[in-house]
């Protein structure tokens, strides 16, 4: 069967340092990842799409990994502050021309200052 | 206007009610999207419009109906609902029809069936 597994379900970190949250899967060929942001009672927040063909992509503090042999990918916050302290969750495209995204159960960020 | 919007914030309803949520957005996307998300849990998938038509129903219940009135707006009329169908129910939308774009969320609607 299909799994998404985000490892940490929760993570703590001091503030400066860098987060990183890992995401595996199996039984999928994603097309695509993407990694959301969500805050308490909040709708999720689209941060990067990486696509199969890419390895890495970056945006402002954040980079992600995408390694389709190893079926992970990995999300990288650096210089972490505590306004960074939220839900990140990973989510993959189900089959070629879906619809339907389905989103790993989140991994909860903790930034100490 | 990046934004999507969702109405009401809360609703508290009774197992024989009937109410609506509501969803709008006006970025001119041509899909839209309906989430379950119950707490410390991943948002599951209920209902997907593509071009206004609906494209995919996750094995709802009937009493969760769907309707996109036009490219904009779309619902979720609720009747006859349970106690575990409490969550907070998020819509989202993406550019393209296909799938393949980030979603944009909105807030969501907390519901709470008693």
């Amino acid at each position: 069967s299909q799994k998404i597994e985000q490892n940490s379900e929760a993570l703590n970190i001091q503030e400066g340092k860098t987060a990183t949250l890992t995401c595996n899967y199996t039984n999928y060929s994603p097309a695509y990842l993407q990694w959301y942001r969500q805050d308490p009672g909040r709708g999720p927040v689209f941060l990067l799409l990486i696509r199969e063909n890419e390895k890495e992509k970056r945006k402002e503090r954040l980079k992600v990994t995408f390694d389709t042999t190893l079926k992970q990918s990995l999300f990288h916050i650096t210089a972490s502050q505590p306004a960074d302290s939220a839900t990140y969750l990973c989510a993959l495209q189900s089959g070629a021309g879906s619809y339907q995204l389905t989103f790993g159960k989140g991994t909860k960020l903790s930034v100490i200052p | 206007d990046t934004e999507v919007t969702q109405t009401p914030k809360h609703l508290v309803m009774g197992m024989t009610n009937k109410k609506s949520l509501k969803c709008e957005q006006h970025m001119g996307h041509r899909a839209m999207y309906w989430y379950k998300q119950k707490a410390k849990k991943p948002p599951e998938l209920m209902f997907v419009y593509s071009y206004e038509k609906l494209s995919i129903n996750e094995s709802v219940p009937s009493r969760f109906s769907p309707e996109c009135p036009n490219s904009s707006l779309l619902n979720l009329h609720l009747h006859a609902l349970q106690p575990e169908d409490s969550a907070l129910y998020l819509c989202a939308s993406s550019q393209g029809p296909w799938g393949l774009d980030e979603q944009f969320f909105g807030p969501g609607t907390r519901l709470t069936v008693l």
